[in-house]
């Protein structure tokens, strides 16, 4: 099993550009998150999953959609980069609890 | 409003000693605790976790202490090795009104085991 896998590693956006940060996991979990780590910071919820078709916001939503069209996938979108979104993301799948994490999108917005 | 906190940015420990890092948390609704353990460019990878309905919780070199009442949760790492050296993350869950688990997380306490 791969676990979770998350593209590109690295990126870097000009202000305005949009992009999407591609998760995919092979664990068949139900749970899917997104997060964003900013430097010295806990991580912080920007949107989940609980199964195919359903979404819902977490703690920072703005600036960012999803979609959850199969099980395995979970893309984030950024319509329009701001510097604001600098950050590295964090994809994770859990089946109930315990959730694990992709190895991160650095993103820069300049 | 930081419903979990972890108020010591860093420790640095000589090897083979204990290792002791301290959570706390706001939210009496949270029932499910865990630690994460994190490497420079990778992600988080689980340590291990708590249930409110117990106290401690041992696994291997690592415990991890629930005290309810303080709403505080402690992760001891006996004896301390130099690759324990990572952020380590505390986080808590509960029930959403949704039912899906989510995770509230700590911002870190960056463990150094020195040789």
């Amino acid at each position: 099993n791969a676990g979770v896998t998350q593209t590109p590693k690295f990126r870097i956006l000009k202000i305005g550009q949009s992009m999407t940060l591609q998760c995919t996991q092979d664990m068949n979990h139900n749970y899917m998150y997104w997060y964003r780590q900013d430097p010295g910071m806990g991580l912080k919820l920007i949107y989940y999953s609980v199964g195919a078709g359903i979404t819902d916001k977490g703690e920072v939503p703005n600036g960012y959609n999803v979609s959850r069209s199969t099980t395995e996938d979970f893309p984030l979108r950024l319509e329009l980069a701001a510097p604001s979104q600098t950050s590295v993301y964090f994809c994770a799948s859990s089946p109930f609890q315990e959730q694990f994490f992709g190895p991160g999108t650095r993103l820069t917005v300049l | 409003d930081q419903q979990v906190k972890q108020n010591s940015p860093s420790l640095s420990v000589q090897e083979g000693r204990i290792s002791i890092l301290n959570c706390d948390y706001t939210n009496s609704m949270f029932d499910y605790f865990l630690w994460y353990k994190k490497y420079p460019a990778e992600g988080p990878t689980f340590l291990i976790s708590i249930s409110s309905i117990k106290d401690k919780n041992e696994d291997g070199r690592f415990t991890v202490f629930l005290n309810k009442s303080a709403k505080h949760l402690s992760l001891h790492i006996v004896p301390s090795q130099p690759g324990d050296s990572a952020v380590y993350f505390c986080a808590a869950s509960g029930r959403t009104q949704g039912g899906s688990e989510k995770l509230v997380f700590g911002k870190g306490t960056k463990l150094t085991v020195n040789p």
